[in-house]
């Protein structure tokens, strides 16, 4: 199946800082690409849609203005978690469809975990 | 968006096939039923899909009843690393997939 990666693994970053985490298709171009976080003992939740060469549909009680996502090519989606606090602690994973698959099948990447102290 | 009823949690000896169930009674003629395992502290790993015919692929075989109202994963010879949180989802496979809360399945040594 399609390989999608996440950059970087694991973050651990300062109250009030920035951090910004790649999610990249490696053999596949997607136009599209999701953003899930996943909080322990919970299952995945959306957080956003990212379009390639257009804005982000955000969640509902997701702030836009807090999780930057852009989608500048068609192997490539980024979200910067803005001002980070420790609540946004959590596991953040993306997917992204193969378009070239008939059936459309969504691959995730890894994950990254995020730590605010 | 169809919803999916799986147990939460099922124990499994290893080397014995697992069979993990899914209700899915709401299930649209256009989705697909599709399964993710995810392993503790990794992203979802996808596993098999199908519509209405049975499917097999390397890692484990998908049985989809006629009526398509439930399904079961079938791993045929489970082991250790099989250990994971499993979860069924129905979707037309072009929006973002909706995780319930899935199986828990423990493979015993």
């Amino acid at each position: 199946g399609a390989v999608v990666s996440q950059h970087p693994s694991w973050v651990i970053c300062k109250s009030g800082t920035s951090v910004k985490i790649e999610c990249r298709s490696l053999d596949f171009q997607a136009t599209t690409m999701f953003w899930y976080r996943q909080f322990p003992k919970q299952s995945l939740m959306l957080m956003a849609t990212s379009n390639e060469g257009s804005k982000a549909t955000y969640e509902q009680g997701v702030e836009k203005d807090k999780f930057l996502i852009n989608h500048a090519s068609l192997t490539l989606s980024t979200l910067t978690v803005t001002s980070a606090h420790p609540e946004d602690s959590s596991f953040y994973i993306c997917s992204a469809r193969d378009p070239s698959e008939r059936t459309d099948t969504q691959y995730f990447g890894p994950g990254t975990r995020l730590t605010v102290l | 968006d169809a919803k999916t009823t799986q147990p939460p949690s099922m124990d499994c000896a290893e080397g014995r096939a697992a069979n993990l169930p899914c209700n899915h009674s709401t299930i649209s003629g256009n989705e697909y039923v599709y399964w993710y395992r995810q392993i503790h502290s990794q992203g979802p790993q996808y596993i098999i899909h199908g519509l209405k015919n049975n499917e097999t692929n390397e890692m484990a075989s998908l049985i989809i009843t006629e009526d398509r109202k439930s399904s079961t994963l079938i791993l045929p010879h489970a082991t250790l690393r099989d250990t994971a949180v499993y979860y069924c989802i129905v979707d037309t496979g072009r929006r973002a997939l909706t995780f319930g809360s899935g199986t828990r399945l423990q493979v015993q040594p």
